[in-house]
């Protein structure tokens, strides 16, 4: 079955620095999203990739699919407390199809000193 | 605005007592999912809809059980079969599934349920 693995599992970074968080995959991807939670709420979605090779960006974050697409990460620029959080990766299990039933990453939790 | 409501927010039970949890969308998605969050395990899922009056089992169905009734509606319960019922219960739904493009999964606001 597929995995997805996480790294860092946490984070703090001093506001206005930047900073990665990856999402590495045991097989192939063909859609992968992007998710941020607030503790103890919902998740609130981001960003979906599906090429490899793809980039999104949104305001200051940014996600990249690998050629391979084996591998995502999520780049964030000039951090900002309103960015700390739980970054979460997810895909769906069934591959190329589309069921909706998505396995999620362990989760990246991210602090932003001020 | 559209949107996915569970409730209650927090939920507290005792051990052997069974436990409804709600969730209503209001955007007119077919297909419902329920998933469980433990802490440093990220989401795993419990029971999905596709369509009304269907369900199936997802990756940790022992303990639980739903219904779909109606579109907007996807009740889970939490039995007393279930053995470590302590946890955040996200509910979420999307557009499309199947042959259609990929689209995200949009959850609701989650419900914390703890059983002592």
């Amino acid at each position: 079955s597929q995995e997805l693995e996480q790294s860092p599992q946490s984070l703090i970074v001093q506001e206005g620095k930047n900073l990665t968080i990856n999402c590495t995959s045991s097989k192939t991807l063909y859609g992968l999203y992007w998710y941020k939670q607030k503790y103890g709420e919902g998740l609130i979605f981001l960003m979906m990739l599906q090429k490899g090779g793809e980039e999104k960006s949104h305001e200051k974050i940014t996600a990249k699919l690998d050629e391979k697409k084996q591998q995502s990460s999520l780049h964030i620029t000039a951090s900002q407390p309103s960015h700390a959080g739980i970054y979460l990766c997810g895909a769906d299990q069934k591959g190329s199809s589309n069921t909706g039933k998505l396995i999620f990453g362990q989760g990246t939790t991210l602090q932003v000193k001020p | 605005d559209g949107g996915i409501t569970q409730s209650p927010k927090y939920l507290f039970r005792k051990e052997g007592q069974n436990v409804t949890l709600s969730c209503e969308q209001n955007l007119n998605h077919d297909a419902m999912y329920w998933y469980r969050q433990d802490p440093g395990q990220g989401l795993r899922l419990i029971y999905y809809s596709q369509i009304v009056n269907d369900f199936q089992k997802g990756d940790i169905a022992e303990g639980y059980s739903v219904s779909r009734e109606k579109k907007e509606s996807f009740p889970l319960t939490v039995t007393s079969a279930q053995k470590n019922p302590t946890a955040f219960y996200l509910c979420a739904s999307t557009s499309s599934w199947g042959t259609g493009p990929q689209s995200p999964l949009h959850f609701g606001n989650g419900t914390r349920l703890t059983v002592t």
